[in-house]
């Protein structure tokens, strides 16, 4: 089992809908969650961080994490063509010093 | 400076040569990341560094793989006696803690 689990997709969503996207992880002791945006060719971007249950909303983005089921997923809202990305989910482990990246959500927002 | 810099942005080794990768993190980071991305793929943990302390090298993948931060600032990333499955871009990321890191360009490596 992989440590970070994500679709690799591509999800394609209509441009102003809402785009979904999912991570779950295997270590139960995992502290701290990242979500990153990568376009091609470019490094991962930081766009939201999350640590404790719930939602965190940042303008059209909202990151919710539930660790009872060891899952955290990024919400974006009114998708715009320039959301077109691929997403990686990131997990801190407590106790260890790396973070693990998932493979990444390709996302596609269709004019 | 603004951002993390990585150089040089693109490298060409014949298999077998000896490269350095230098990264020049964000001014006053702590923490420094060196990844490795292959193509499709996720980011992979190589190490990390605690100012010039290297706490966790157990990403590297053999050892040929040696990674440096002398003075707490800049890191290189030297890999020996190049093989073609070391083609990847390798990323560096700082941060102010062990957790949220900010990355640099990448160096793409290609091992002909």
């Amino acid at each position: 089992q992989k440590e970070v689990e994500q679709n690799s997709g591509p999800l394609s969503v209509p441009e102003g809908a809402i785009a979904s996207l999912n991570c779950t992880y295997s270590d139960r002791g995992s502290q701290s969650f990242f979500w990153y945006r990568q376009y091609s060719g470019k490094s991962p971007e930081l766009i939201m961080s999350i640590y404790s249950n719930g939602d965190k909303e940042d303008g059209r983005f909202t990151a919710q994490l539930n660790k009872a089921s060891q899952y955290v997923s990024l919400l974006i809202r009114d998708s715009q063509p320039s959301d077109s990305a691929t997403y990686l989910c990131a997990v801190h482990s407590g106790g260890y010093q790396k973070v693990t990246f998932g493979t990444g959500t390709k996302l596609q927002v269709i004019p | 400076g603004a951002g993390v810099s990585q150089s040089p942005r693109y490298k060409v080794a014949k298999r077998g040569q000896d490269v350095a990768l230098r990264c020049d993190p964000i001014s006053g980071h702590v923490s420094l990341f060196w990844y490795q991305q292959a193509l499709g793929q996720g980011p992979e943990f190589l190490t990390y560094f605690q100012n010039e302390a290297q706490l966790d090298k157990s990403g590297l993948p053999s050892d040929r793989f040696f990674a440096e931060r002398p003075e707490g600032s800049v890191s290189t990333l030297k890999i020996q006696r190049t093989q073609q499955e070391d083609s990847a871009v390798y990323l560096c990321a700082s941060g102010v803690s062990n957790t949220e890191a900010f990355f640099g360009q990448g160096t793409r490596l290609t091992v002909v």
